[in-house]
């Protein structure tokens, strides 16, 4: 079967750092997203990971191991508007998006 | 531009009644995509569009009925809904459906079915 885990939830202070791991399991690999979900809105792309390694974009970086089946999402300078869920989502060999289940963090002043 | 547009924000119906929930984007996207929410849950896929044809049905109820008029517009149209059925709807599109195509999602339409 296949699989996406993620923490189902997180507490970090603003102004600190914090890691949300993501480990899969899935029948192939077509790349890997980070989407940021706040309540009641629509998921927001955050980054694409493909090959090993990270990548960077300001505040957020994400990195992906596929020989581990492993990516995580490094979140900086935390901010109280970072407060949302994160979904990690894998696209497999049939290029369907498997999700899931998504980390709420939650930030304190 | 990334952006895909969803009307309405939100729905009330009652199990007899018929409704359309609609979908717009003009980034000439060429796949698109409908997805249903659960509080606290992960999108699930239910219909996928590629090039205006449908390609995925991922057994969805006949009660849901998926329409692409042109390559910019999607329709969701709803008749004899449950109240299991109250969800987020959201639609998606992306340039294609193959490698390093990102998925962009409209804002979504909360449905309640009463």
């Amino acid at each position: 079967g296949q699989n996406i885990d993620q923490p189902t939830e997180m507490t970090a202070t603003e102004g600190a750092i914090v890691q949300i791991n993501c480990t899969y399991q899935t029948s192939g690999f077509n790349g890997l997203f980070w989407y940021q979900q706040h309540a009641g809105e629509a998921p927001t792309f955050l980054s694409y990971n493909v090959l090993d390694g990270l990548e960077e974009k300001g505040r957020f970086s994400s990195f992906l191991s596929r020989s581990k089946g492993y990516s995580y999402l490094l979140l900086k300078e935390l901010q109280m508007k970072d407060s949302a869920s994160y979904l990690c989502a894998v696209r497999d060999s049939n290029y369907q998006l498997i999700w899931g289940a998504g980390t709420k963090l939650i930030i304190k002043p | 531009d990334t952006e895909v547009t969803q009307t309405p924000k939100h729905l009330v119906m009652g199990m007899t009644n018929k409704k359309s929930l609609k979908c717009e984007q003009h980034m000439g996207h060429r796949a698109m995509y409908w997805y249903k929410q659960k509080a606290k849950k992960p999108p699930e896929l239910m219909f996928v569009y590629s090039y205006e044809k449908l390609s995925i049905n991922e057994s969805v109820p006949s009660r849901f009925s998926p329409e692409c008029p042109n390559s910019s517009l999607l329709n969701l149209h709803l008749h004899a809904l449950q109240p299991e059925d109250s969800a987020l709807y959201l639609c998606a599109s992306s340039l294609g459906t193959g490698d390093q195509e990102t998925q962009y999602f409209g804002p979504g339409t909360r449905l309640l079915v009463l």
